[in-house]
């Protein structure tokens, strides 16, 4: 079975630009993650789909951030534009069900450098 | 609000045993996770409990108990490669609620 994928795996981008990042679950995994983790912290939800309508938004940055799903299936993060702060790995995760009891598996991450 | 206390850094010696300890304060409670996070790699599923007492898989063991909010992560006979960030994860309303993680250093 394969993983989640994501790509880019590294992305160095200067301040004020703009950057997309791209995950494609889990085949057949109704619930998408994307997590923001800062080095030395644990990862922090931005944002839960659950095929492609949203669930929990609510700590996603929305002035500068926004993300789709917009055939239930893969998603896309941007980040229009971006702020030093901004410097993270973006992880995207997938779960069979509604996530509350489910496994979330974890793709390889996105590793952003805002210069 | 959501509060998730583990220690930040362990240190135990191959073959031994150690013990994460994870307390929470969360607005609802829907089960707490264990992660490993190896440096530089994404997180991956070490153990889920929902109700309260021990849950063994192998070398790890998962504790919970709800009314002191309270979890650890046991780790027994201890290898190199168990060098890694252990987060603990609660799971509140529809959210993962994630704690800063505990780095664990196994030493020859």
């Amino acid at each position: 079975e394969a993983g989640v994928a994501q790509s880019p795996r590294y992305k160095i981008i200067e301040k004020r630009q703009s950057v997309a990042f791209w995950c494609n679950p889990i085949s057949g995994h109704a619930t998408l993650y994307w997590y923001q983790q800062i080095l030395g912290q644990g990862p922090k939800l931005l944002i839960q789909f659950q095929n492609n309508g949203v669930v929990d938004d609510s700590q996603l940055p929305k002035d500068r951030f926004s993300a789709e799903r917009l055939k239930g299936v893969d998603s896309t993060l941007k980040i229009q534009p971006a702020k030093l702060e901004d410097s993270a790995v973006y992880l995207c995760a997938s779960s069979l069900g509604g996530g509350q009891t489910g496994e979330q598996y974890f793709g390889p991450g996105t590793r952003l450098t805002v210069t | 609000g959501q509060n998730i206390d583990q220690p930040t850094e362990m240190t135990a010696t191959e073959g031994a045993i150690v013990q994460i300890n994870c307390t929470y304060q969360t607005s609802g409670f829907n089960g707490l996770f264990w992660y490993q996070q190896h440096a530089g790699e994404a997180p991956t599923f070490l153990s889920y409990n929902v109700l309260d007492g021990l849950e063994e898989k192998g070398r790890f063991s998962s504790f919970l108990s709800r009314s002191k909010g309270y979890s650890y992560l046991l780790l027994k006979e201890l290898q190199m490669k168990d060098s890694a960030s252990y987060l603990c994860a609660v799971v509140s309303g529809y959210a993962l609620n994630f704690g800063k993680g505990t780095s664990l250093l196994v030493t020859p």
